[in-house]
């Protein structure tokens, strides 16, 4: 069973533009909720994160938006850059787990 | 600088064999992970150990196994390669605690023939 949804698989984008990655789940014992930002041939880094308490956090052309009702969280990039290409996962944190359940990723390109 | 390595960075190996997979971490973190990262499939947790002298199986974790003798190694192990963990191999590290960053290594590149 997956515990966390990511859409879309993959997002095409022009330069200056909006990207939407929607990430849905299901446990409510979920707590905390980043995104990681992987370049290819690289290591995943981690680009933020939020905790259910908030309903937005946003860092520089990043946020996240967070819909506890509707056990939702999505990551928008404003201005989309080409160097904003990559593959993006969200995950997902269980109260009292140190360990991170992360979704299938997104792979983003921006076009120039 | 404190890091994450792992090595090699691609290995091939042949069906049945022994092969180990290192990673190292200069950070003096507790907690440490090892996933697989397979295209549709996304990043999934092989095994995982929160101190020395501790693991603990994830998701995926048949036909591996990692063993943790001190803090700065976790060497994650397959018995007896096969075709379907022909993967790209990460290991991460974290300081401890729920809310925790994980750093993330380079990856390893594995085929099994």
């Amino acid at each position: 069973q997956q515990q966390v949804k990511q859409s879309p698989q993959s997002l095409i984008v022009q330069k200056g533009g909006i990207s939407i990655i929607n990430c849905a789940y299901e446990n409510t014992a979920f707590d905390y909720f980043p995104w990681y930002q992987q370049f290819p041939g690289k290591g995943p880094a981690l680009l933020i994160a939020i905790r259910p308490d908030v309903s937005e956090k946003k860092e520089g052309r990043f946020t996240i938006s967070f819909n506890k009702s509707a056990k939702q969280f999505s990551l928008h990039i404003m201005d989309s850059q080409p160097g904003d290409s990559a593959t993006y996962f969200c995950a997902v944190n269980e109260g009292g787990s140190e360990k991170l359940v992360f979704g299938k990723g997104t792979k983003l390109t921006v076009n120039p | 600088d404190a890091e994450i390595t792992q090595s090699p960075r691609h290995k091939i190996t042949e069906t049945g064999r022994q092969v180990t997979l290192a990673c190292h971490q200069t950070w003096n973190h507790n907690n440490m992970f090892w996933y697989r990262q397979d295209l549709g499939h996304g990043l999934r947790l092989i095994h995982y150990s929160y101190g020395v002298q501790d693991t603990n199986k994830g998701e995926v974790s048949d036909g591996y196994s990692v063993s943790r003798s001190n803090t700065e190694d976790l060497p994650l192990t397959l018995e007896s390669a096969a075709s379907s963990q022909t993967s790209v191999y990460f290991c991460a590290s974290s300081t401890g605690g729920p809310k925790d960053t994980q750093y993330f290594g380079p990856g390893t590149r594995l085929t099994v023939l």
